[in-house]
């Protein structure tokens, strides 16, 4: 168990809703990142987030976006869903520390688009 | 950060060693090698890093050349739960606290 707690487990949403995914990061642990993994596919990096604000950002679109809480718990946000968001969202969890630390993944929130 | 290249799949005996290789010829001297495997429909487990020396856990062994180029990921007793895909991560300052990139990795499949 890595400690890295994400709700909900699988969730079933129309083209053009909303979404919100939740995340617990492991206690400790003051930075979050959000990641896609689409059926066959290794995980892809979506953003990073720290002391509430968003410190990185891969290539996604401005329909995702996310918050980070004074507790460290973070939400990922993906608005005007397509069928192509159809995947599984990880989270990631660690110590803001630039290089040698160990990030830990939840066990992700499945997501599909119909 | 630099790419690592590794084997589409392997197979490996119940019982017997497994041996993971990763090539990653770019790696620069700040760079860390970082493993995780991913069982079917679960999240990535951390399973090992290290950056110049061997190292050992409880779960596997991780032997990196002298010269930092490749290395190989040992998991001494593969056991069927250990059926999963391996990825080998090169990660360095550059990247964010959580950017790591994950290539197509390596399925392993170990048979009874």
């Amino acid at each position: 168990d890595a400690g890295v707690t994400q709700s909900p487990t699988h969730l079933i949403k129309t083209r053009g809703q909303q979404v919100t995914l939740r995340c617990s990061p492991k206690s400790g642990h003051d930075t979050v990142s959000w990641y896609q993994q689409a059926l066959g596919q290794g995980p892809q990096f979506i953003f990073q987030y720290y002391e509430e604000e968003e410190r990185q950002r891969g290539n996604f679109p401005d329909r995702f976006s996310g918050h980070q809480f004074p507790n460290y718990s973070s939400e990922l946000n993906v608005n005007a869903l397509l069928l192509g968001d159809s995947a599984l969202y990880l989270c990631a969890s660690s110590l803001l520390q630039t290089n040698g630390n160990t990030i830990y993944f939840g066990e992700g929130s499945w997501l599909t688009v119909v | 950060d630099a790419k690592t290249t590794q084997p589409t799949s392997m197979d490996c005996a119940e019982g017997r060693a497994a041996n993971l290789p990763c090539n990653h010829s770019t790696i620069s001297g700040n760079e860390y090698v970082y493993w995780y495997r991913q069982i079917h429909s679960q999240g990535p487990q951390y399973i090992i890093h290290g950056l110049k020396n061997n190292e050992t856990n409880e779960m596997a062994s991780l032997i990196i050349t002298e010269d930092r180029k490749s290395s190989t990921l040992i998991l001494p007793h593969a056991t069927l739960r250990d059926t999963a895909v391996y990825y080998c991560i090169v990660r360095g300052p550059s990247t964010g606290a959580n950017n790591l990139f994950f290539g197509t990795g390596t399925r392993l499949t170990v048979i009874p």
